[in-house]
């Protein structure tokens, strides 16, 4: 059972446009929401998150968008740079009382040309 | 920045042989570390919560004798893949969160393992 679903699993984009990571999830009791880059062979790096009460989080580049009620949640990257080529990781996490654990995406390739 | 140490990095063992994976956290104490494994182009899935002092938590489906997890100290947790096969071949991951508020939890550079 897939409580996190990224349903792109690669996304292409030039460099300069918005890229938009889309990600959906089944389980109402989540109470934040991150997102993850990762490069192959490497540990996931934490970008940006949202709280389950907030429907917008903005940091530079990057600016999380949640839709509770459609249990939708959405990255967005403006401009994209060439760097920003990596599999990006939705996760949600569980509320403090089952020790915070995040169930993570199945991730989404994104390649940014020139 | 919260920083979280894993080794090996990569492991070639022969089938049979128990391998053990450690996950250190550099500059903060962690009560409590999270084991991942990730197979090629899927997602990472939570394998156990790995608590300071105590026996750690597996999910369903995680053989709790197979995949050993001790954390001895606030900055140290411990995989061991005990007597492995083949088919335990798979990236591990390690995180912890560096503290109660705050949301990015740290992880780990990845241990890839290879059973032969």
């Amino acid at each position: 059972d897939q409580q996190v679903k990224q349903n792109s699993p690669s996304l292409s984009v030039q460099e300069g446009r918005i890229s938009i990571l889309n990600c959906d999830y089944t389980n109402s009791m989540f109470d934040y929401f991150l997102w993850y880059k990762k490069y192959p062979a490497e540990g996931p790096t934490f970008l940006i998150s949202i709280s389950s009460i907030k429907d917008k989080n903005e940091d530079g580049r990057f600016t999380v968008f949640l839709n509770k009620s459609a249990k939708h949640l959405s990255l967005h990257i403006v401009p994209s740079q060439p760097g920003d080529s990596a599999v990006y990781f939705c996760a949600a996490r569980s509320p403090a009382g089952t020790a915070s654990k995040l169930t993570f995406g199945t991730g989404t390739r994104l390649q940014v040309t020139l | 920045g919260a920083v979280v140490s894993q080794h090996p990095s990569r492991v070639i063992c022969k089938s049979g042989t128990s391998v053990k994976i450690e996950c250190r956290s550099l500059d903060f104490q962690a009560t409590t570390m999270f084991w991942y494994r990730q197979f090629p182009k899927q997602s990472l899935m939570l394998m156990a919560t790995s608590n300071e002092g105590s026996k750690a938590t597996y999910e369903q489906g995680v053989e709790k004798d197979k995949f050993l997890i001790n954390h001895a100290s606030l900055t140290l947790s411990t995989l061991t893949v005990t007597s492995a096969h083949p088919e335990d071949s798979s990236f591990y991951i390690c995180s912890a969160r560096p503290g109660p508020l705050t949301f990015g939890y740290t992880f780990g550079s990845g241990t890839r393992l290879t059973v032969v």
